[in-house]
Formats: structure tokens, C-alpha cells, sequence
């Protein structure tokens, strides 16, 4: 079984400021993770993945995410955030055995301030 | 383009009339997937295609039917639809390669609303 915890639903940052949003994962066999960008009215982005390798990955749009296998995290970080990063975004997990099940996280709603 | 596609995009209806909503993809990917999104419970599957004429429940797969009888198209039948399964559904696929590492790709979204 594998499931998905993204503490902070709704996280506001001024423009400018370092986006952190946060991701736990449990899973009983070594996890695929993904992070995933909802805009209004739109269907979900791949921001970024981590499948295995190097654990600090970069995605688009200057996001990054780092897995830690200790701490079962893999935290969304953005040094500067733009008005344009205002979205919905989603921490996902699988892992090659699961027949491609997808289980994401509830969510945390960005907002920019301007 | 490579795309998953979903009509309708937008569909309000009323309790126990049957609909479907067709999903296409033109990536000849051998998953594909459907998820509810309701506002705090993230995106939940409700089923799931590993190839043509193989299909498994989800996680709330309760009032829901698909079928999977060619590559590209996965419709999701609602038989009687309830005012419950009113909600965001999103249509996904994925191909069946080792290498792609379960990379989804995501359809635009139907709202589905019943009253």
C-alpha cells in the first residue's frame, strides 16, 4: 500500500519569497515520485519526477524536489516565486510494482502575493 | 500533437440518466486511467487499463463501469448517476514501458455535474 501526506492545503508566499511545499510519502517498495501543477480550469502538468538516481531533481519553471529516503519526504522548492506559480499543486506516488497505480496527495493550493 | 482527449468537458444531467465520457489518446500507450478530483481528497482513481479487455477497480470504483475495447479510447459509464458523483474527472494514460517509470499524462478534465 502507499499513500500520500501535503501538509498545508492553502500556502501563501510574496513574490519573490522561496516556495516550500511539503510531501510525504509512505510506500512498502522503493517509490516513483512526482509532483504535478493544476492551473484553474486546467487539466495537471508534470512539474517533475524522481523514478531513481541522482535524488535532487529539477523540473520546469525553476522548481526542484529532493528525495529523501530517510525522512520519506520529497519537498517542492522554488528559490523566487513568481505570480505565475499561483496553481494547485499535487505530490503523487507509485512504484514499478504497482501496476501504474497513481496515489496522490490532496493538494496545496499556491497563492503569490503580490 | 500527443494528447489525451475528453468529451464532454462540461456535463450537467440529471439523477439515473446514463451518460458517457469518452476519453482518447493518440500516444498507442497500453494504461490508461480514470480519477475523480473532489476539492480536499486529491485526485482518487476510479479505474484503471493495463491493455484492451483488461480493466481493474480503483479506489472508489462504486457506480462506475468503463470498458477498454480498443488501445485508444477509455469511456467511463455512468449507469444512474447520483448527485454524489458530481465532481472534476480526469482521464489519463501512460505507456507501458519500463523506461517511462508510470509518467501519466493527463487529459483536460470533464465537470460533471448531476442534479
Amino acid at each position: 500500500a502507499q499513500s500520500v501526506t501535503q501538509l498545508g492545503s492553502h500556502v501563501s508566499v510574496s513574490e519573490g519569497a522561496l516556495v516550500l511545499l511539503r510531501c510525504n510519502y509512505s510506500s512498502s517498495v522503493p517509490p516513483y515520485l512526482f509532483w504535478y501543477v493544476q492551473y484553474p480550469n486546467q487539466g495537471l502538468q508534470l512539474l517533475l519526477k524522481y523514478t531513481t538516481g541522482a535524488t535532487l531533481v529539477k523540473g520546469i519553471n525553476g522548481f526542484e524536489a529532493e528525495f529523501k529516503k530517510s525522512e520519506t519526504s520529497f519537498h517542492l522548492t522554488k528559490p523566487s516565486a513568481h505570480m505565475s506559480d499561483a496553481a494547485e499543486y499535487f505530490c503523487a506516488v507509485t512504484s514499478s510494482g504497482s501496476a501504474r497505480q497513481l496515489t496522490f496527495g490532496s493538494g496545496t493550493q499556491l497563492t503569490v502575493l503580490p | 500533437e500527443a494528447q489525451v482527449t475528453q468529451n464532454p468537458r462540461y456535463l450537467i444531467t440529471v439523477t439515473g440518466k446514463k451518460l458517457t465520457v469518452t476519453c482518447s489518446q493518440n500516444m498507442n500507450h497500453e494504461y490508461m486511467s480514470w480519477y475523480r478530483q473532489d476539492p480536499g481528497l486529491g485526485l482518487r482513481q476510479i479505474y484503471y487499463s493495463m491493455n484492451v479487455e483488461v480493466t481493474d477497480k480503483g479506489d472508489v470504483p462504486e457506480g462506475y463501469k468503463v470498458s477498454r475495447k480498443e488501445k485508444r479510447n477509455f469511456p467511463l459509464i455512468l449507469e444512474s448517476p447520483s448527485p454524489n458523483q458530481t465532481s472534476l474527472y480526469f482521464c489519463a494514460s501512460s505507456s507501458g514501458s519500463v523506461s517511462s517509470y508510470n509518467e501519466q499524462f493527463f487529459g483536460p478534465g470533464t465537470r460533471l455535474t448531476v442534479l
